[in-house]
Formats: structure tokens, C-alpha cells, sequence
């Protein structure tokens, strides 16, 4: 069956610090991933998704990054982390398009 | 550009009755439109999808409908119970649904009252 691991599952970094959030998902090839965040109060916002190894594509301009090492691996960094990044991070994956999607738990990051 | 109005914040039933949940959306004519249900710290999780050439669609206690004219989607969840409290989402597809991206409404808290 398929599976969708995330982590860390909480997270509290100063400002300014690295971040580096992983997402691997099993049982699965090829599959279209995602990063989402959620901001107290505010809906969903895709910040990247990818549809194969080192393809990325950004939705939002910001200092965070994202990238796909493996087919079944994707990471969001940041190198200097600003308060305004806290926030719930979610990723999540699909293999079809216009198919439903499969979150993880996710990270919530609190930038202090 | 394409916007995505889930209308009510919270909506607070009593165990038993339906409950029904609106999305509204404006701007362009999505191929499919999702829900999903998202529990406090957790990842939201697939429900339905429903396509544009369906108007309605059903899952045990749950029923999507789809009017392309209004702009507009209604989620009713029949029979509620208490475990069915959580946030509602709903979902369209990016541009379109070219991409494959999805963008998601802000979601409507429900709480069902025993």
C-alpha cells in the first residue's frame, strides 16, 4: 500500500537558521508531488510541486527552495528562515492528474 | 484570477440532521472539483471528486453536487454524528486543471452537537 512520510513533526528554529523538511512517499512510482502551507487561519497555499526527479516548479516567490533527489523524495529548505515562514507544512502526492490527493502528517514550523 | 469561496467560517448542527456545505467559485469552469476533510494538526484527506459532466455523486453518508451554472458545489453529509466534526475543503484544479495542481478553499468548520 501506499504511505507518505513527513518530518519532523514539530519544529521551532530563530530566525535567520536553515531549515531542511523532508517527504518520502512508498509504494508508488512517479508520482506528482506537492508542498503546501497553511497559515493560522488561511487556506492551503502551494508553494512547489513536481512531476518528476529534479523538476521543480514555484507557485509562490519566497526564500524558501524545494528539491526532488529521488523519484520518491522531496525536500523544502530554506537557508535563512524569516517569522513569517511559521507556519503548518504539508506534503502530499498524487499520481494522476486530477486524481485525489494523499497528504502527510505535517511539520508544524515555528520561526521565533 | 481564479477564486475559490468556501462561505461559511463554522456551521453548528445537531446530531441527526444533514449538514450541507457550499463552495463557490468564480472566474473560469474547473473539469473536476474535490473535498476534503482536515482534523486539528492533521493532513487533510481525500473524500470525493466530482467531474463536470456529473451533477451528483454519492459515498455512504455523503453527497457532492456540481452546478456548473451557479459556479457552485454542495457537500452534504446526511445522518451526522459527532465524529464528523472537522474542517471541509474544497478543491479545484489549477488553470484549469492543466497542471494538475490543485488550490483549496479556506474550508468550513463543522461541529455536530450530541
Amino acid at each position: 500500500s501506499q504511505t507518505i512520510h513527513q518530518w519532523p513533526a514539530t519544529l521551532v528554529q530563530p530566525v535567520g537558521s536553515p531549515l531542511s523538511l523532508e517527504c518520502t512517499v512508498e509504494g508508488t512510482s512517479n508520482p506528482n508531488l506537492y508542498w503546501y502551507r497553511q497559515a493560522a487561519g488561511r487556506g492551503l497555499q502551494l508553494l512547489f510541486y513536481s512531476v518528476g526527479i529534479g523538476q521543480i516548479s514555484s507557485e509562490v516567490p519566497q526564500n524558501l527552495s524545494a528539491s526532488r533527489p529521488q523519484d520518491r523524495q522531496f525536500i523544502l529548505s530554506s537557508k535563512k528562515l524569516l517569522l513569517s515562514d511559521s507556519g503548518f507544512y504539508l506534503c502530499a502526492w498524487s499520481v494522476l492528474t486530477g486524481g485525489g490527493y494523499t497528504f502527510g502528517s505535517g511539520t508544524r514550523l515555528t520561526v521565533v | 484570477s481564479q477564486k475559490i469561496e468556501q462561505n461559511s467560517e463554522a456551521l453548528n448542527i445537531q446530531e441527526g440532521k444533514t449538514a450541507t456545505l457550499t463552495c463557490n467559485y468564480t472566474n473560469y469552469s474547473p473539469a473536476y472539483l474535490q473535498w476534503y476533510r482536515q482534523d486539528p494538526g492533521r493532513g487533510p484527506v481525500f473524500l470525493l471528486l466530482i467531474r463536470e459532466n456529473e451533477k451528483e455523486k454519492r459515498k455512504e453518508r455523503l453527497k457532492v453536487t456540481f452546478d456548473t451554472t451557479l459556479k457552485q458545489s454542495l457537500f452534504h453529509i446526511t445522518a451526522s454524528q459527532p465524529a464528523d466534526s472537522a474542517t471541509y475543503l474544497c478543491a479545484l484544479p489549477n488553470y484549469g486543471g492543466s497542471q494538475g495542481n490543485l488550490i483549496f478553499g479556506k474550508g468550513t468548520k463543522l461541529s455536530v452537537k450530541p
